[in-house]
């Protein structure tokens, strides 16, 4: 089956660390470009990062700049969040996405979520 | 940045009327819009893509049209499925931004 699932939603502390994993299956991994999205509780689907195909182009939202980290590993088809400096507006439910086409970035596929809690 | 605002905020529908979604863009971004479908739970699905192009193994029922800032989103014939809650997004330019979303509601 196609799918994408994440992993790794918990409860975080304000100025800690969380990572998130998006295990695909069902198509080849590793000639896609990913995103990570999230939605904040009553807020619109907000852009978070993004990686090339083969890992070696990566992208951010200003608002995450410098505190997270994206990264994939091809031979386990797996996409990662390293999210760090954790603020409470990072607070919110983060999916995967597959991006279509090096030339269109909308995406096809997307995983069901993982909540990410911050407080203290 | 472009902003991408949709309304209504929720529509009410009876189910077999047509329903009109709108998504304005704060600028002009040819037909690099795309329509996603997402249900409590489940993974958001891609509909349209290209403002007009469903994506494989969408119902006929469903259509996009416009292109620079407005767009919509419409559903003919509403089945009990098509309650959700509905985004645009456009990818003209980076960062890739979506509108707040139309909550699709029994009426």
């Amino acid at each position: 089956e196609v799918q994408l699932v994440e992993s790794g939603g918990d409860l975080g502390q304000p100025g800690g660390s969380l990572r998130l994993s998006c295990a695909a299956s069902g198509f080849a991994f590793s000639t896609y470009a990913f995103h990570w999205v999230r939605q904040a509780p009553g807020k619109g689907l907000e852009y978070v990062s993004a990686i090339s195909s083969n890992g070696g182009d990566t992208y951010y939202a200003n608002s995450v700049q410098g505190r997270f980290t994206i990264s994939r590993d091809n031979s386990k088809n797996t996409l990662y969040l390293q999210m760090g400096s954790l603020r409470a507006e990072d607070m919110a439910v983060y999916y995967c996405a597959r991006v279509v086409s090096s030339t269109s970035d909308y995406f096809d596929l997307w995983g069901r979520g993982t909540l990410v809690t911050v407080s203290s | 940045e472009i902003v991408m605002t949709q309304s209504p905020a929720t529509l009410s529908v009876s189910p077999g009327e047509r329903a009109t979604l709108s998504c304005r863009a704060s600028q002009s971004m040819s037909s690099n819009l795309a329509w996603y479908q997402r249900k409590p739970g489940q993974a958001p699905r891609l509909l349209i893509y290209g403002a007009s192009f469903r994506a494989t193994g969408v119902p006929a029922r469903f259509s996009g049209s416009g292109s620079g800032t407005e767009f919509t989103l419409t559903i003919s014939s509403l089945q009990s499925e098509d309650f959700a809650v509905y985004y645009c997004q456009q990818y003209k330019n980076w960062p890739l931004t979506f509108g707040q979303g139309t909550k699709l509601e029994i009426k």
